[in-house]
């Protein structure tokens, strides 16, 4: 079956610095990819997908690029500020299926960037 | 994204009561989502909706029982619940939940649902 893999966290910062959480799928067919950003207290709000092989996504200086050949995509971010803290989920949306468009989600990294 | 609303945001609620989780999407969309939330667990689908009919109930317990009277509006009736069920539960909806894998799914802020 589908299934992403992100790192675990916590991940701990100081501001400015370079983020990076790395992602790996399983998946068949060809799934759309996503990063999920949640901030304490409120639901997920999507920061960026991208739907095939070499699409890089990017949105508020976070980037991530489909890799088909190594079923990756890693978020990164090159200078992070405080608020930036929050839980990031990878997932996929299995494509290709009568109902499809349903998430399969990672277990959530939880980032903190301190002053 | 405002345009999911959850009500109530905060929950607490005994082992013999019946309860219920109501959302409301203003983006005109057709599919509706509740996800389960659970700490150090995966986000884990629970039911989907397309044009108000269910197109997928992921092994939920019957406990559980969603109901969607039209596209705008999902909720999730609770009766009998354990205190394993407690977490956090959200909504989404996207515009259509056919093949179109690259549809974005938008989330509102969840109920936080205390079982004891």
């Amino acid at each position: 079956g589908n299934s992403v893999t992100q790192m675990e966290g916590p991940v701990t910062l100081s501001e400015e610095a370079f983020l990076t959480i790395n992602c790996t799928y399983t998946a068949t067919g060809y799934p759309s990819l996503f990063w999920y950003v949640q901030y304490p207290g409120e639901g997920l709000q999507l920061l960026l997908k991208a739907t095939k092989a070499d699409d890089k996504g990017s949105n508020k200086g976070f980037e991530a690029t489909y890799r088909k050949e190594t079923t990756s995509f890693h978020l990164e971010k090159g200078s992070v500020q405080v608020s930036d803290s929050a839980v990031y989920f990878c997932a996929l949306s299995r494509s290709g299926e009568a109902a499809g468009n349903k998430l399969t989600f990672g277990g959530g990294t939880r980032v903190l960037v301190k002053p | 994204e405002t345009g999911v609303t959850q009500t109530p945001r905060h929950l607490v609620m005994g082992m013999t009561n019946k309860k219920s989780l109501k959302c409301e999407q203003h983006l005109g969309h057709n599919a509706m989502y509740w996800y389960k939330q659970s700490a150090k667990k995966p986000l884990e689908l629970m039911f989907v909706y397309n044009f108000k009919e269910q197109t997928e109930n992921n092994s939920v317990p019957s406990r559980f029982s969603p109901e969607c009277p039209n596209s705008s509006h999902l909720f999730l009736h609770l009766h009998t619940l354990q205190p394993e069920d407690s977490a956090l539960y959200l909504c989404a909806s996207s515009p259509t939940s056919g093949t179109r894998s690259t549809d974005t799914q938008y989330f509102g802020p969840g109920t936080r649902l205390t079982v004891l």
